[in-house]
């Protein structure tokens, strides 16, 4: 079974840090992976997918990357702001018989950029 | 382009009621996938339909089911709810089935009192 899991669990810095979010899973059978914002009580805003054969992609000052191997993937931002300030999920796409190519996601990061 | 869309967006049901949810994919999307997600955790996959046939499907109990009509829109059902049924379910759209992006929509706040 995928288990994907996320560290910190929640994390605060000052406006203008760099910062490195952490996901890691069990299997290393994955399709793409996703990072994902989700501010409170709302629904999941995709940030980055990155295949298999992929090791990086970078939009705007977010910078993913991806080793396979080991069962890691790290979210890079850059330079944050307080509008940065919400949960990242990250969530691997594996395939099986029952679920198809659903995605398996971690219980996230809980970021908070404060002025 | 209108993205994922979701109704209703909040919803109070009493334990054993029935409730279903909607969901319009995107324009030209052909796949949608249901996640419910628990305060506090991630999203938990329900279903994926493609085409109107059910292509995955997550560890949930029989009270949960869904279909897909021919406009691509989608609904999950469950039935005798429970107290633990209380979550943010999700609605995913893609292309198609497979490993393509999934692009989510605002979600339906449910509470089970």
């Amino acid at each position: 079974k995928q288990e994907v899991t996320q560290i910190p669990a929640a994390l605060s810095v000052p406006e203008g840090e760099n910062l490195v979010l952490n996901c890691s899973f069990t299997d290393s059978a994955i399709y793409n992976l996703q990072w994902f914002r989700q501010d409170p009580g709302k629904g999941l805003t995709s940030l980055l997918l990155i295949q298999s054969s992929q090791r990086e992609q970078t939009s705007g000052r977010l910078n993913a990357s991806l080793d396979k191997s080991s069962g890691r993937s790290t979210l890079y931002i850059a330079a944050s702001q307080p509008g940065d300030s919400a949960t990242y999920l990250c969530a691997v796409r594996i395939s099986n018989s029952n679920s198809g190519y659903a995605l398996n996601f971690g219980k996230g990061t809980s970021l908070l950029v404060t002025p | 382009d209108a993205g994922v869309t979701q109704s209703p967006t909040h919803l109070i049901k009493t334990r054993g009621q029935h409730v279903t949810l909607r969901c319009s994919p995107i324009s030209g999307h052909k796949s949608v996938s249901w996640y419910q997600q628990v305060l506090g955790q991630g999203p938990q996959f329900i279903f994926q339909y493609y085409e109107k046939e059910e292509r995955g499907r997550g560890n949930f109990p029989d009270r949960f089911s869904a279909r897909q009509f021919p406009n691509y829109s989608s609904e999950l059902n469950v039935n005798a709810l429970l107290l633990g049924d209380s979550a943010l379910y999700l609605c995913a759209s893609s292309p198609r089935a497979g490993t393509y992006e999934q692009y989510f929509g605002p979600g339906t706040r449910l509470t089970v009192t």
